[in-house]
């Protein structure tokens, strides 16, 4: 079966960096996306990995490796605006979105 | 500003009192999706239209429809509401479905309660 897997919650400090991991099993890969969600609200796009590495987006990263079905979006500086839940998505060979339930990220000052 | 709106924003229905949430873009995107998402849970697709052609989940209750009248305009309809339907809504647009192409574009969701 298809699936994705990522920490249920995780907490972090103002002005720190944190790591949201993600694994992955799809049928056929076709890129990993990552969204952030506020409480309440629609998820808004932040990164989309199709190649091995690491892509820099300002204060967030997002890293993929297809060796390994594994992710990771890096969030440097923390803001309190941060908190909310990050969603990590795999496109499989159908160009089907397969979503992660989403990591709760809390950020205390 | 180019952008996906639903409407409304929160719906308060009757258990078994059919409701339409409605949805529309001016992205001209060609793929409109509807999602149902439960608290603290991953968005779980209902359908999907590529212009008009329409793509069932296979695990959609035959309680949800939905109608693409034009490019611009999505309803999802559903016809006996539930409690376990109680969730939020949310529409998304994409240009298409092939890879770089799928970004999504979501819509602000409806949240739906069932009393």
């Amino acid at each position: 079966g298809q699936n994705i897997d990522q920490p249920t919650e995780m907490t972090a400090t103002e002005g720190a960096i944190v790591q949201i991991n993600c694994t992955y099993q799809t049928s056929g890969f076709n890129g990993l996306f990552w969204y952030q969600q506020h409480a309440g609200e629609a998820p808004t796009f932040l990164s989309y990995n199709v190649l091995d590495g690491l892509e820099e987006k300002g204060r967030f990263s997002s890293f993929l490796s297809r060796s390994k079905g594994y992710s990771y979006l890096l969030l440097k500086e923390l803001q309190m605006k941060d908190s909310a839940s990050y969603l990590c998505a795999g496109l499989d060979s159908n160009y089907q979105l397969i979503w992660g339930a989403g990591t709760k990220l809390i950020i205390k000052p | 500003d180019a952008m996906v709106i639903q409407n409304p924003r929160y719906q308060v229905t009757q258990f078994g009192k059919p409701v339409t949430l409605s949805c529309s873009q001016t992205l001209n995107h060609n793929v409109m999706y509807w999602y149902q998402q439960k608290s603290s849970q991953a968005p779980k697709l209902l359908f999907h239209y590529y212009d008009k052609d329409f793509n069932n989940e296979a695990d959609t209750p035959d309680n949800f429809q939905s109608r693409r009248p034009n490019t611009s305009f999505c309803f999802l309809d559903i016809r006996s509401p539930g409690l376990g339907d109680a969730a939020m809504y949310l529409c998304a647009t994409s240009r298409a479905t092939g890879t770089g192409a799928n970004v999504l574009t979501f819509g602000a969701g409806s949240r739906l309660t069932v009393l």
